[in-house]
C-alpha cells in the first residue's frame, strides 16, 4: 500500500464552484500535514499547512481526519487561477524532515 | 530572496555521457533532496541527505549519486545515463517538513 494515496481527478468545475477532495495516509502516527500546489510542470509551493483542529485560508480550507487517516482541501468560489495539481504531503514520524511522502497529486481544472 | 536554484533547467544528452545538475539553496538549510517526478508516479526521492558530508538513498538511488562537500550544495551526478532517467527532476530544501523546491531540469536521454 503506498503512504500517501490522492484521487488524480482530474476534477472539472465551473468558475464560483466549491470543489473537495481527499487524500489517505497509511501511517497512524504520522503528524505533519501538508498541501502542496503544482502548475503545469512547475516546481510544487507550499499551499497550506494542515493542523488538527482544521484550518482556514482566504477560500482554501484544510481538514484533518486522524481517525479514518486522510486530509482534506476544499475549495471555495474556485477562480480560473485554481487550476492546478495539488499534492498531499505527510511527514512521517521517523523523518526528519528528509523523508516526506509525496502523494501522486488530484487535478483541478476551474473553467469559464 | 530565500531560493533554490537548480541548472540546467533543460538537458538533452546521449546515453553514457556523464552529467552534473547543481542545487544550490540560500536558506542554511540542513535537509536537502532530489526528486524525479514522472506521469502517474508523482515524486519519488532519489536521495536526501542531512547535513554535509552525510547522504542516504531515497526510493529510486539506482543510477545516481550526489554529494554534500557544503551546506549550501548538493549536486546530482548521472554516472552513465541511460534512456529511463528521462524525467523531470527537482532539487529541495526543508525545515519543519516544508520543502522549498528548486525550477525543475527537464532532462531527455537518447
Amino acid at each position: 500500500r503506498k503512504e500517501v494515496e490522492q484521487d488524480p481527478g482530474p476534477f472539472n468545475v465551473p468558475e464560483g464552484a466549491t470543489v473537495a477532495f481527499n487524500c489517505t495516509y497509511s501511517n497512524s502516527a504520522s503528524q505533519s500535514f501538508f498541501w502542496y500546489r503544482q502548475d503545469c510542470r512547475k516546481e510544487p509551493k507550499l499551499l497550506m499547512s494542515v493542523y488538527s483542529s482544521g484550518n482556514e485560508d482566504g477560500r482554501f480550507t484544510a481538514q484533518l481526519n486522524r481517525a479514518s487517516q486522510y486530509i482534506s482541501l476544499l475549495i471555495r468560489d474556485s477562480k480560473l487561477s485554481d487550476s492546478a495539481t495539488y499534492l498531499c504531503v505527510v511527514d512521517p514520524p521517523r523523518s526528519n524532515d528528509y523523508k516526506l511522502s509525496f502523494g501522486a497529486g488530484t487535478t483541478v481544472t476551474v473553467r469559464a | 530572496e530565500a531560493q533554490v536554484t537548480q541548472n540546467p533547467r533543460y538537458l538533452i544528452t546521449v546515453t553514457g555521457k556523464k552529467l552534473t545538475v547543481t542545487c544550490s539553496q540560500n536558506m542554511n538549510h540542513e535537509y536537502m533532496s532530489w526528486y524525479r517526478q514522472d506521469p502517474g508516479l508523482g515524486l519519488r526521492q532519489i536521495y536526501y541527505s542531512m547535513n554535509v558530508e552525510v547522504t542516504d538513498k531515497g526510493d529510486v538511488p539506482e543510477g545516481y549519486k550526489v554529494s554534500r562537500k557544503e551546506k549550501r550544495n548538493f549536486p546530482l551526478i548521472l554516472e552513465s545515463p541511460s534512456p529511463n532517467q528521462t524525467s523531470l527532476y527537482f532539487c529541495a530544501s526543508s525545515l519543519y517538513g516544508v520543502a522549498f523546491f528548486g525550477q525543475g531540469t527537464r532532462l531527455t536521454v537518447v
